[in-house]
């Protein structure tokens, strides 16, 4: 079965409004990494955390690692158009040289 | 630098036919992979490989092969080709580092089976 859950599945906000896409694993991970797929494009790396507790931030992204290292999150503030796209979160459940995503969050802009 | 090629870019297959997917990356990494991308399954791992020479089974290997052909070069194969592997397929790449690693995803390959 899936071993990295995110939710909401898809979400579509106003231009201007907040989200968050949330990411659970059935394990413990050592890191957890976020990926950006735009529509029709490839996936790009963002960001990866490893500390329990850690909170890292790109300009209107800002990422959270749970203490437990079990769920992360991904929040956006005032969204814009260039947010469109897939979120994916991915984790190292199966040893370091695998990566197990999770099933994304699609967001849509509503201009 | 390229980063991770693939080609072709789209493919149109009847069922029972074979071709080969190609990848290649020029940022001398040892580990890369192969995903297929269904609507609402996310990316799943097909076939990887640690290092030149070597190829491991993923989530989801069967009716696949691979081949590993020096550090740069990681085809995927499509002996029979079926309508359940309509998908888009990528391959990637891994940067190791000191803490964590990257993934590089190529451009995907866009397959159809009719």
């Amino acid at each position: 079965g899936q071993q990295v859950m995110q939710i909401p599945q898809y979400q579509h906000v106003q231009e201007g409004e907040d989200f968050t896409t949330y990411c659970n694993s059935s394990t413990t991970l050592s890191n957890i990494q976020w990926y950006k797929q735009r529509p029709g494009g490839h996936p790009v790396f963002l960001i990866q955390l490893v500390k329990s507790g850690e909170v890292k931030k790109q300009k209107r992204l800002t990422f959270q690692f749970g203490e437990a290292k079990k769920n992360s999150s991904l929040h956006i503030t005032a969204t814009q158009t260039t947010d469109v796209g897939t979120y994916f979160c991915a984790g190292p459940i199966f040893g370091n040289e695998k990566l197990t995503f999770g099933t994304g969050t699609r967001l849509t802009i509503i201009p | 630098n390229a980063g991770v090629t693939q080609t072709p870019k789209f493919q149109v297959l009847k069922t029972g036919q074979s071709m080969t997917l190609q990848c290649a990356q020029d940022m001398n990494h040892n580990s890369m992979y192969w995903y297929r991308q269904d609507p609402g399954m996310g990316l799943r791992l097909i076939y990887y490989s640690a290092s030149e020479g070597t190829t491991d089974k993923g989530e989801v290997p069967n009716g696949y092969n691979v081949s590993r052909l020096n550090k740069r070069e990681f085809s995927l194969r499509l002996e029979s080709a079926a309508p359940s592997q309509t998908s888009v397929y990528f391959c990637a790449s891994r940067a190791e580092r000191r803490v964590g690693d990257t993934q590089y995803f190529g451009p995907g390959t866009r397959l159809t089976v009719l």
